[in-house]
């Protein structure tokens, strides 16, 4: 599975949009995008996920990038609750294959 | 929505003690993994099933097993604890055969609110 790079931690403003970079320069063709958010002491949360298109649902937005080497994840209205660890992950999605959870990006929503 | 229900929330434990950690889905999902999370580590896959009374090791079974009996239901044994199981166990499932839209590949894992063990 491709290594990604996220910044450690960000701030955003309650109600302004966060945006959440992640780098996989080494992606490959047949590996999907996933954003999955960890709200301290619960389990993970999944977000959305996609392979080359941008993606939107209720929670948020996935903007891929055309050479597939980045992505940004879009929160539009960032809430209090939005506080959390987000985990960009990539991975060829085959039955069994675990998700490699780094790091993650640290969001802090202020009031 | 998907639930994914974890038996405890904090457990604590003596070392040598056998312990049971339930893991129950509502969705009728074929597959079932069991992680442990800690700080530095990331989640480490322990165990994952792709049906009932299968089960295969993923990268850091030493010291559990598992068993699958009903297709809801997944269940991590420790058969022995040690103080190195000191640790958050998440279970996550996966893979809804009804969902024509999606593939088997590209569904995504969801995953419970986790049980704290302590072992001391």
């Amino acid at each position: 599975d491709a290594k990604t790079t996220q910044p450690p931690s960000m701030d955003c403003a309650e109600g302004r949009a966060a945006n959440l970079p992640c780098n996989h320069s080494t992606i490959s063709g047949n590996e999907y995008v996933y954003w999955y958010r960890q709200i301290h002491s619960q389990g993970p949360q999944y977000i959305i996920h996609g392979l080359k298109n941008n993606e939107t649902n209720e929670m948020a937005s996935l903007i891929i990038t055309e050479d597939r080497k980045s992505s940004t994840l879009i929160l539009p209205h960032a809430t209090l609750r939005d506080t959390a660890v987000y985990y960009c992950i990539v991975r060829v999605a085959l039955t069994g294959n675990q998700f490699y959870f780094g790091t993650g990006t640290s969001l802090t929503v202020i009031p | 929505d998907v639930k994914v229900t974890q038996s405890s929330r904090y457990l604590v434990k003596r070392t040598g003690e056998k312990v049971f950690l339930e893991c129950v889905q509502d969705m009728d999902h074929e597959n079932m993994f069991w992680y442990r999370q800690d700080p530095g580590l990331g989640l480490r896959l322990i165990y994952f099933s792709y049906d009932v009374k299968m089960k295969e090791k993923g990268d850091i079974p030493e010291g559990y097993s598992v068993s699958r009996e009903k297709k809801e239901r997944f269940s991590l044994i420790l058969e022995s604890t040690s103080t190195n199981q000191t640790s958050m166990y998440l279970c996550a499932s996966s893979f809804d055969r009804r969902k024509k839209e999606t593939s088997l590949s590209n569904q995504p894992q969801h995953f419970g609110d986790g049980t704290r063990l302590s072992i001391l």
